[in-house]
């Protein structure tokens, strides 16, 4: 298994632009995980999902932030518009019921929105 | 609220001398701890978890309910142990709250 799955890995965007990260999990794990990681506020969970539900989406900065996941094996992260502060590693990560501890996690998508 | 506390950013350490890294943490109940490792170049990656009682590369950590700490040791850094640390908890509700994180830096 190639683990979690995260593209793209580098983004550069103008503000104003709309930005989607994607993130294919492992498969048969049922809980998926977005954060975001900044030297300031370290690693901030924006959203998860259980069996492809939001279950809590409280971590979502603002209505600009969107997050989706059709299938089992898809989920993707939308920011319209994005902003200078929006830059920062995004992280998706996935696990099993039953492993609320063992987080996998993608490598990440480094972005940066000028 | 629940919460995990890293209060250093950045620990630098010789190579050869013993790695204390600190958590400390405020949960209303019995809490499952976690600590994530992330290298350089590579994911963030579970190190280890307090229910195993683990020894993982040389590392060990310790639940002190009454300190409500799960401080990260080490008897004896090694240049590979430069990584940016997390302490995290796991909540009733299936995710985990991760601390803002330790720098370690092993000096030669």
């Amino acid at each position: 298994d190639a683990g979690v799955i995260q593209s793209p890995r580098h983004e550069v965007t103008e503000m104003g632009q709309e930005v989607t990260l994607r993130c294919k999990p492992i498969s048969g794990h049922d809980y998926l995980f977005w954060y975001r990681q900044t030297m300031m506020r370290g690693l901030e969970l924006l959203i998860y999902f259980n069996n492809n539900v939001p279950i809590d989406d409280s971590g979502m900065p603002e209505d600009r932030f969107s997050a989706k996941m059709p299938n089992a094996s898809f989920s993707t992260l939308k920011i319209q518009p994005s902003e200078p502060r929006d830059s920062a590693v995004y992280f998706c990560a996935s696990r099993v019921t039953g492993g609320p501890g063992t987080q996998y996690f993608g490598p990440g998508t480094r972005l940066t929105v000028l | 609220a629940q919460r995990v506390t890293q209060p250093e950013k950045l620990l630098s350490v010789f190579k050869g001398a013993p790695v204390e890294l600190k958590c400390n943490y405020s949960y209303s109940g019995s809490p499952e701890l976690f600590w994530y490792v992330q290298y350089s170049r590579q994911r963030l990656q579970l190190l280890l978890r307090h229910i195993s009682r683990e020894s993982i590369k040389g590392f060990t950590a310790d639940l002190n309910k009454g300190e409500t700490s799960f401080h990260l040791k080490k008897p004896f850094a090694q240049e590979e142990d430069s990584a940016m640390y997390y302490c995290a908890l796991s909540d009733r509700d299936d995710k985990i709250i991760f601390g803002k994180g330790t720098r370690l830096h092993i000096l030669p």
